[in-house]
């Protein structure tokens, strides 16, 4: 595709279930964001992926939270036994290079909105 | 730990009117700054950066955004807005990630939400 797609685009789980949320990144992307943006909150950094490689994941929450990129393309982002807390979009974001943020191209998708009942 | 702070959390401008939205960071070193918009149901889309050079940096849609160091701000302008202005805007600053050669990830500041009065 065009840009970077997630799925699902809405997801309501009850408390305690496991979640799962897809990123596909723009094709031969290397880095690969996820981002947690709560109602009224700007987005707050969760990891970082660097081909398959997680470099930075001191923005998960907890040990709840777990995202891989098995192959260096399409990232998983799991939640388990969810909590209400964890309701928010998370967003994933890809860019070609892992300085491409210095050329402002990184590209966002539209988000997951995660509702816990 | 770096951050970024948006003072305000919601403004109403008459459609036609300039506008400012302001911005503070904190980071150590020489910053990464950047505006982002984003409207209902969108992603987020890059408004303007800031790395280096000239203080006054241009955008799409018209807006513009200025670097002070001594102010540790990064105020964004538009002269005049359109009523499809309206949207939420973020500031962010690009921090590096460590163990890395140059790769950084963005801090947000909480937002700032644009109505347009017609």
């Amino acid at each position: 595709g065009a840009g970077v797609s997630q799925s699902p685009r809405y997801k309501v789980a009850k408390r305690g279930q496991d979640v799962a949320l897809r990123c596909d990144p723009i094709s031969g992307h290397v880095s690969l964001f996820w981002y947690q943006q709560a109602l009224g909150q700007g987005p707050e950094f969760l990891t970082y992926f660097q081909n398959e490689a997680q470099l930075d994941k001191s923005g998960l929450p907890s040990d709840r939270f777990f995202a891989e990129r098995p192959e260096g393309s399409v990232s998983t982002l799991k939640i388990q036994r969810t909590q209400q807390e964890d309701s928010a979009v998370y967003l994933c974001a890809s860019s070609p290079r892992p300085t491409s943020l210095n050329t402002g191209e990184l590209f966002f998708g539209e988000g997951s909105r995660l509702t816990v009942l | 730990a770096q951050s970024v702070t948006q003072p305000d959390i919601h403004i109403t401008v008459s459609e036609g009117a300039s506008l400012e939205l302001r911005c503070n960071y904190s980071y150590g070193a020489t910053p990464y700054l950047f505006w982002y918009v984003q409207s209902p149901g969108q992603g987020l889309q890059l408004l303007l950066k800031y790395f280096s050079g000239d203080t006054l940096v241009q955008g799409i849609k018209g807006f513009e955004a200025e670097f002070k160091r001594s102010q540790s701000s990064f105020n964004l302008r538009k002269p005049s807005v359109h009523w499809s202005d309206a949207a939420e805007y973020f500031c962010a600053v690009g921090d590096r990630i460590a163990h890395t050669e140059g790769a950084q990830k963005l801090v947000f500041g909480q937002g700032t939400r644009l109505t347009i009065n017609p």
